[in-house]
């Protein structure tokens, strides 16, 4: 049973924190993914890994930077949190490739708030 | 531009009627499709794909490449249903991420 953690359910920081959230995932998959979700707009990408420290853009990267230096952690960062970056943020992970192995398994999100 | 489309926020039913949520998918190529759900309190987890043309809980999707949609069906909705339903598109390329639909919000009332 895949198991993808992230280190906090609930986050509250100040405008201009930098804020850490981690992501943890135990089938030694090689891609990991960071989305946010936030109602009327569904899941939007921030980035996503294909293996240990290799990072690509998603559709908003801006305002975020990650890293992968472990296969199993995936950080999220935002280097000086503002108020529109208040959201639900959800970490996944997959194998490689199409067809049945074609799924991604989701962590349970963390809810960041930036007051 | 890929892009997927679910044109209800919410869908409110009662228990008992069919359901079909809506989704419409705008992609170059051959896309595999998904419906992913959200339970209250619990993580987003896979429904169905299409490639697997199985029913999963009830509920079954059929993609249509003429109409571009892969709308998701139940023909009889129960409480339990209740949820937020996610339609998404998987990019063929080696990033293999998906491109998400806004939701719809299943409401079924007793």
């Amino acid at each position: 049973d895949v198991k993808v953690t992230q280190s906090s359910r609930y986050l509250v920081k100040r405008t201009g924190e930098k804020v850490f959230l981690e992501c943890v995932q135990d089938m030694d998959h090689e891609n990991m993914f960071w989305y946010r979700q936030d109602p009327g707009l569904g899941l939007r990408l921030i980035y996503f890994s294909y293996d240990v420290k290799m990072k690509e853009k998603g559709d908003i990267p801006e305002g975020y930077s990650v890293s992968r230096e472990k296969k199993e952690r995936f950080s999220l960062i935002l280097e000086s949190a503002s108020t529109n970056q208040t959201s639900m943020y959800l970490c996944a992970s997959k194998v490689p490739g199409t067809g049945v192995v074609n799924e991604q398994f989701f962590g349970p999100g963390t809810r960041l708030t930036v007051l | 531009a890929q892009r997927v489309t679910q044109p209800e926020k919410l869908l409110s039913v009662f228990k008992g009627a069919p359901v079909e949520l809506k989704c419409n998918y705008s992609y170059s190529g051959s896309p595999e499709l998904f419906w992913y759900v959200q339970y209250s309190r619990q993580r987003l987890q896979l429904l169905l794909r299409h490639i697997s043309r199985e029913s999963i809980k009830g509920f079954t999707a059929d993609l249509n490449k003429g109409e571009t949609s892969f709308h998701l069906k139940k023909p009889f909705a129960q409480e339990e249903d209740s949820a937020m339903y996610y339609c998404a598109l998987s990019a063929m390329d080696s990033s293999y991420k998906l491109i998400f639909g806004s939701g719809t919000r299943l409401l079924v009332r007793p």
